[in-house]
C-alpha cells in the first residue's frame, strides 16, 4: 500500500486559495488518490478522486503530476465553513479493504 | 448523502460487558467497513466486509468481531469491553454500481462509546 505524508496543519484567511499537498512516492500503476474531508464530530466526506492530471468538481480541484508521486488538493477562496480535517487516501481496486487514512491535515480558516 | 445509519449513536457501558454496534446501509454496496477515531490516530481501521458472510481483520482487529448476515447490515462486537475501547466508531460502505466505486467510501455519523 502507498503510503502518504501530508502537513500536519494548515492555517490560511477567507477568500484565499488553499493547496494541500500529499505526498505518495510508492503509488502503484493501478491506484487511485482520493480525498476526504471531515468536520468535528462528523465522519469524513468524499471530496474528489483522481489518477492523473487534473481533476475539477464543484467543491475542489485535484492537480497530479505525470510522476503520480504527489498530489495537491486546491480549494478555491476558502471561508470559515471549510475549516477540517483534510486527509488523501492512495488506493487501488486490488486492496479496497486496506483503505488505510493518515493523520490528515488541520486546515485553520482565519476570518 | 448515502443511506448509512449506525446504532447506537452514543453509548455507556461497563468494563467487562459485550456491546454490539450496528451500521445499516440502504444503498446496495458491497463493501462496507468499521473504524475508530481517536486522538492523536485519526481514523484506523478495525473490519471490513467484501461481501455477505465474507469479512477479513484491519490494522486493530484485536478484541473486535464482525458479522454480516446481510448485505444492508454489518455488526461490531466488542465481546468484552476494555476502557482502551473507548471511542468514536464510524461505520463506511463503498462499491456502488458506478465503475471505481469501490474506492470511494461515504461514512455514517458515528457511535460514540465510553466505556468506564
Amino acid at each position: 500500500l502507498a503510503k502518504t505524508t501530508q502537513p500536519i496543519s494548515m492555517d490560511s484567511y477567507e477568500g484565499q486559495e488553499v493547496n494541500i499537498t500529499c505526498s505518495h512516492n510508492n503509488i502503484a500503476t493501478n491506484d487511485y488518490i482520493t480525498w476526504y474531508q471531515q468536520f468535528p464530530s462528523q465522519g469524513p466526506r468524499f471530496i474528489i478522486q483522481g489518477y492523473k492530471t487534473k481533476v475539477t468538481n464543484e467543491v475542489a480541484s485535484l492537480f497530479i503530476p505525470a510522476d503520480r508521486k504527489s498530489s495537491t488538493l486546491s480549494l478555491p477562496r476558502v471561508s470559515l465553513s471549510d475549516t477540517a480535517v483534510y486527509y488523501c487516501l492512495v488506493a487501488g481496486s486490488g486492496n479496497t479493504g486496506k483503505l488505510i487514512f493518515g493523520q490528515g491535515t488541520t486546515l485553520q480558516v482565519k476570518p | 448523502d448515502a443511506g448509512i445509519t449506525q446504532s447506537p449513536r452514543h453509548k455507556v457501558t461497563e468494563t467487562g460487558t459485550p456491546v454490539t454496534l450496528r451500521c445499516h446501509q440502504t444503498e446496495n454496496h458491497r463493501y462496507m467497513y468499521w473504524y475508530r477515531q481517536d486522538p492523536g490516530h485519526g481514523l484506523r481501521l478495525i473490519h471490513y466486509s467484501y461481501g455477505v458472510k465474507d469479512t477479513d481483520k484491519g490494522e486493530v482487529s484485536d478484541g473486535y468481531s464482525v458479522s454480516r448476515s446481510k448485505t444492508e447490515d454489518f455488526l461490531l462486537t466488542l465481546e468484552s469491553a476494555t476502557s482502551s475501547q473507548t471511542s468514536v466508531y464510524f461505520c463506511a460502505i463503498s462499491g456502488g454500481p458506478l465503475q471505481g466505486s469501490e474506492l470511494t467510501q461515504y461514512f455514517g455519523p458515528g457511535t460514540r462509546l465510553l466505556v468506564l
